[in-house]
């Protein structure tokens, strides 16, 4: 692999379900974050990890959960899915954290919850 | 609060040149970034200014003025692929990037 990939592509899920949307990067960056995508809005950050073992909330982090218990990966779990929830979720990471640094994007995970 | 203002939609004809503006309000200032994203496609860095003035790098410039925050950014010799979203994205205090919601370009030939 080179960069980040996501996982599903796309998913439709009923409301109520538990799903986690999966992210891994090989490029061995510190920083991870989830952004969610929403026509009209800018991306919005959900969570972010700055390091392996370490995770922070970000704008929108209720109904969501993340884990980091290695550099690589990054999943995003939403316990108990809600219409709301529908939207284009997207990864990414960065060299460094707590600086200026790039953040690059996975390809997303289009999630419609019904 | 923090906020970012960019037009949400603007025309431009393959060939010409086009100018997108962005102005920013956040806690504490370290940078802003330009990101281009193709429709169903993932965001891709274009550039990153955190001294005032103009960074040029091929056809695409992006311009920053820290007093009154504010960036543009300038695309020359327009072509059929620059027909995207261009998101503006200031980083704050904390090193979070803050996003706009993004300028849809549509390139006419």
């Amino acid at each position: 692999i080179a960069g980040i990939t996501q996982a599903p592509t796309s998913q439709i899920l009923a409301a109520g379900r538990r799903m986690t949307l999966r992210c891994t990067q090989d490029m061995r960056h510190n920083a991870m974050y989830w952004y969610r995508q929403d026509l009209g809005l800018g991306l919005r950050l959900i969570h972010y990890s700055n390091t392996a073992g370490t995770t922070g909330k970000g704008e929108v982090p209720d109904g969501y959960s993340v884990s980091r218990a290695n550099t690589d990966d990054f999943p995003l779990t939403l316990a108990s899915a809600v219409p709301s929830q529908t939207s284009v979720y997207f990864c990414a990471s960065s060299p460094g954290s707590q600086v200026a640094d790039t953040q690059y994007f996975g390809p997303g995970t289009r999630l419609t919850v019904l | 609060g923090q906020n970012i203002d960019q037009p949400t939609e603007m025309t431009a004809t393959e060939g010409a040149i086009v100018q997108i503006n962005c102005t920013y309000q956040t806690s504490g200032f370290n940078g802003l970034f330009w990101y281009q994203q193709h429709a169903g496609e993932a965001p891709t860095f274009l550039s990153y200014n955190v001294l005032d003035g103009l960074e040029e790098k091929g056809r695409f410039s992006s311009f920053l003025s820290r007093s009154k925050g504010y960036s543009y950014l300038l695309l020359k010799e327009l072509q059929m692929k620059d027909s995207a979203s261009y998101l503006c994205a200031a980083m704050d205090s904390n090193y979070q990037l803050i996003w706009g919601a993004g300028t849809k370009l549509i390139i006419k030939p």
